[in-house]
């Protein structure tokens, strides 16, 4: 069956250091790859779209990189700031034709000052 | 701009009563709808999702329900309510002609 895994462990950074999170899939061929923010009691903010043809997908301080040989993406925040701390979900698409994603449980960092 | 509603934000019912939660949307029109429920330390679980005014498709069987009388109107019912439907229930539009998702505030059931 499809599985997305990220790192249930949180992440504590330094701020100003960059932060890397891990979303690892199996069982899939997704057209596409999706990063959001989640804040406690909020509904996710939807951050960067990366497609299968795409190695690498820069936006501010974010970048995301989408291996599928490896089945794999990374996401980098650089320069971290206290204000990045929240969850980060990774999503798939589930080639329905219709937007439909899969969603991994989600890696909270936390930057400390 | 687009703006997507919910409510209410929350709720506390018990085990056996009905429940309607609604979403809408604004500035859009034609929007894929779709619901999700967050349970606590799950992930996101897709449970409805709409491509269409009286279209709905069931992702998960559960004791749930979807409709979409408007275009721009998502509704998830239950006849009779479970503990295990106590959960972060979100509602979320993508434009037909793309692909990221915007999601709602959220509505946070608790069962009792």
């Amino acid at each position: 069956s499809q599985k997305i895994e990220q790192n249930s462990e949180a992440l504590n950074i330094q701020e100003g250091k960059t932060a890397t999170l891990t979303c690892n899939y199996t069982n899939y061929s997704p057209a596409y790859l999706q990063w959001y923010r989640q804040d406690p009691g909020r509904g996710p903010v939807f951050l960067l779209l990366i497609r299968e043809n795409e190695k690498e997908k820069r936006k501010e301080r974010l970048k995301v990189t989408f291996d599928t040989t490896l089945k794999q993406s990374l996401f980098h925040i650089t320069a971290s700031q206290p204000a990045d701390s929240a969850t980060y979900l990774c999503a798939l698409d589930t080639n329905s034709g219709y937007s439909t994603l899969t969603f991994g449980k989600g890696t909270m960092l936390l930057v400390s000052p | 701009s687009q703006t997507i509603h919910q409510w209410p934000a929350t709720l506390v019912q018990p085990v056996g009563s009905p429940l309607s939660l609604e979403c809408t949307v604004e500035g859009t029109s034609n929007p894929n709808l779709y619901w999700y429920r967050q349970a606590a330390g799950r992930g996101l679980q897709l449970l409805f999702y709409s491509v269409g005014i009286g279209q709905i498709s069931s992702e998960v069987p559960q004791n749930l329900s979807a409709s979409r009388p408007q275009d721009r109107q998502f509704i998830l019912s239950s006849k009779k309510l479970l503990l295990s439907d106590s959960g972060f229930y979100l509602c979320a539009w993508t434009p037909t002609s793309a692909n990221e998702q915007f999601f709602g505030p959220g509505t946070r059931l608790t069962v009792l």
